[in-house]
């Protein structure tokens, strides 16, 4: 049961334009969700998290969106960079659960210059 | 700062060798610690965490064990390696539950 989705495997966008990555999950019981970055063979890095009685976080050029109603989060990069190339993982868990992650599979981002 | 380290970074493991990868935190005290997979093409997966010294809960059913002998020392073990253990393992500390997950720099284990 996969309890955190993200459909979409990949994703390319031009310099300059907004990334959206998005996320769905399926447990009502998660409270905090996460985005990490991770680059091939290394270990993933935190980006932004968003507590549930919030609906955005804003950190930079990042921003994460949340919509409880519809178990929807999405994160939004603005401006991309090449840099920001990477494969993006969302992540979910509550308070009840020992602090572990669900990860969802991954959506790769390539950013074009 | 905290920081969290875990070795050895690549091996090559023939099928039916032992295992273990060590993983330790540092500036913090009583860490919750994770094992992460990540399988060719696929997501995070979580195979291990531990609440504190001696205290492991798995998440899969697999040939591997874990074990944490120190507050912030954690350690994946196996006594015969499978051909399906191969992967890219990530050791991860968090403060407690709620929190972020930090993870450690990935260790690929290729098994032949």
């Amino acid at each position: 049961d996969q309890q955190v989705k993200q459909n979409s495997p990949s994703l390319s966008v031009q310099e300059g334009r907004i990334s959206i990555l998005n996320c769905d999950y399926t447990n009502s019981m998660f409270d905090y969700f996460l985005w990490y970055k991770k680059y091939p063979a290394e270990g993933p890095t935190f980006l932004i998290s968003i507590s549930s009685i919030k609906d955005k976080n804003e950190d930079g050029r990042f921003t994460v969106f949340l919509n409880k109603s519809a178990k929807h989060l999405s994160l939004h990069i603005v401006p991309s960079q090449p840099g920001d190339s990477a494969v993006y993982f969302c992540a979910a868990s509550y308070s009840g659960n020992t602090g572990k992650l669900i990860f969802g599979q991954g959506t790769t981002l390539q950013v074009k210059p | 700062s905290q920081t969290i380290h875990q070795w050895p970074a690549t091996l090559v493991q023939p099928v039916g060798s032992p295992l273990s990868l060590e993983c330790t935190v540092e500036g913090t005290s009583n860490p919750n610690l994770y094992w992460y997979r990540q399988a060719a093409g696929r997501g995070l997966q979580l195979l291990f965490y531990s609440v504190g010294i001696g205290q492991i809960s798995s998440e899969v059913p697999q040939n591997l064990s874990a074990s944490r002998p120190q507050d912030r020392q954690f350690i994946l073990s196996s006594k015969k390696l499978l051909l399906s253990d191969s992967g890219f393992y990530l050791c991860a500390w968090s403060k407690g539950a709620g929190n972020t997950i930090y993870f450690g720099e990935g260790s690929w284990l290729t098994v032949v």
